[in-house]
């Protein structure tokens, strides 16, 4: 299993500009995370969606944060415009059918940098 | 809601010391998980403990649960250079989370050779 997908790896895009960012969760998964991970306030949860529905996404800082799941095998977590409170590394995680207790696998990150 | 809490912020240690962190949750948790981050990484799973006062070992790491579900610790006996990272617990949020968790926020360990 190659595991959790995401792209790109780096994304260095101007103030103002939309960011697109991908992920790929694990066959069979049917939860997936996005996660926000900065020094001063560590790993946040933007939003999830179980079974390609969003269920929480109290998270999500603005409604300049926009994300979508429109199948199984797919989500992307949108930015428009961008600003430079935003660079930080934004983390997908997908975890097997289960209430609470199944781990959470995560991907690679996309490290962010707006200028 | 729900809160996580992580002691130390930071440790730096000798190699071959040994390290702890701990995990104090604000409510009680079905089960708690712990994470491993390495510079530069992404957090990877290391180990979920479900019952009271449960101990599990993993070569040099101990993990245990608290009695009443609600803390918990990791142990690393005699530290490596390869233990270098962000270490992390994590609860189910509770209700119909789906998976949801809520991660404490990390104890960054550095390894001094």
């Amino acid at each position: 299993d190659a595991g959790v997908i995401q792209s790109p790896r780096h994304e260095v895009t101007e103030m103002g500009q939309e960011v697109t960012l991908r992920c790929k969760p694990i066959s069979g998964h049917n939860s997936l995370f996005w996660y926000r991970q900065t020094m001063m306030r560590g790993l946040e949860l933007l939003i999830y969606f179980n079974n390609n529905v969003p269920i929480d996404d109290s998270g999500m800082p603005e409604d300049r944060f926009s994300a979508k799941m429109p199948n199984a095998s797919f989500s992307t977590l949108k930015i428009q415009p961008s600003e430079p409170r935003d660079s930080a590394v934004y983390f997908c995680a997908s975890s097997p059918p289960g209430t609470g207790g199944s781990p959470l696998h995560f991907g690679n990150g996309t490290r962010l940098t707006v200028t | 809601g729900q809160q996580v809490m992580q002691i130390p912020q930071y440790q730096h240690v000798q190699e071959g010391e040994d390290f702890t962190t701990y995990c104090n949750s604000s409510t009680t948790l079905s089960n708690i998980q712990w994470y491993k981050q390495r510079p530069g990484g992404h957090p990877v799973f290391l180990i979920q403990l479900v019952k009271s006062g449960e101990v599990k070992k993993q070569k040099r790491l101990t993990f245990q649960f608290g009695e009443a579900k609600k803390n918990s610790s990791l142990h690393i006996t005699a530290t490596q250079t390869t233990d270098v990272g962000t270490y992390f617990c994590a609860g189910p949020a509770g209700g119909t989370s789906y998976g949801k968790l809520t991660f404490g926020q990390g104890t960054i360990l550095t390894v001094h050779p």
